[in-house]
């Protein structure tokens, strides 16, 4: 299994809403990555998760909140967002610590904030 | 100054020609990847170099450690090769990656 699975694949959301976004792993990788991504951009660090720590938070508003609760899984909580939230969120994640280490993406979770 | 740069930003060739898409990079690095992302879509990895060359199929990257350079090349070009081609390195073992910004390739019948 070399897939990262991310739900739900699309999510529309009012400014007031509470929602979050899934990721999952069976790769037994313990390096797990939150992107952000804007129409026709690279993407953008958020967060990396390292055997289940944050080991890496890019100034990310406090509106977002990750949490890793295992190896396999990883999870973004969104509240009070704003319309220039709305982006494509996609989930890596990779060998930790191992240079070598391929990385594998999820198809992202489209987001949309009204 | 972007730690990665890629060359052409943007790239339109006719069905069967030979496509060479560039990553520079100026840090040092422990592996190079080169990923594709279909419009609206998930990125997918096509590589990761750390030394030399690979071939899947009809696409071939090589990496310079030296000269701090890799390409990309796809040879006999298809409609369906139309994504965008990013370059991103990873510096030593940490979990940090840096991209660059992109190559938007069309590939016209």
């Amino acid at each position: 299994d070399t897939e990262v699975t991310q739900t739900p694949k699309h999510l529309v959301m009012g400014m007031t809403n509470k929602k979050s976004l899934k990721c999952e792993q069976h790769m037994g990788h313990r390096a797990m990555y939150w992107y952000k991504q804007k129409a026709k951009k690279p993407p953008e660090l958020m967060f990396v998760y390292s055997y289940e720590k944050l080991s890496i938070n890019e100034s990310v508003p406090s509106r977002f909140s990750p949490e890793c609760p295992n190896s396999s899984l990883s999870n973004l909580h969104l509240h009070a967002l704003q319309p220039e939230d709305s982006a494509l969120y996609l989930c890596a994640s990779s060998q930790s610590g191992r240079s070598y280490g391929e990385l594998f993406f999820g198809e992202g979770s489209r987001l949309t904030v009204l | 100054k972007n730690e990665v740069e890629q060359s052409p930003q943007n790239l339109t060739a006719q069905e069967g020609e030979f496509i060479t898409i560039n990553c520079s990079y100026s840090v040092g690095i422990s592996a190079l990847h080169w990923l594709q992302q279909h419009p609206g879509g998930g990125i997918v990895s096509l590589f990761m170099l750390s030394s030399g060359k690979k071939k899947h199929g009809r696409l071939i990257a090589t990496i310079n450690i030296q000269e701090k350079h890799s390409s990309l090349h796809i040879t006999a070009s298809h409609p369906r090769d139309s994504a965008v081609y990013i370059c991103a390195v990873r510096r030593g073992t940490g979990n940090q990656f840096y991209f660059g910004t992109g190559t938007s390739l069309t590939v016209i019948p």
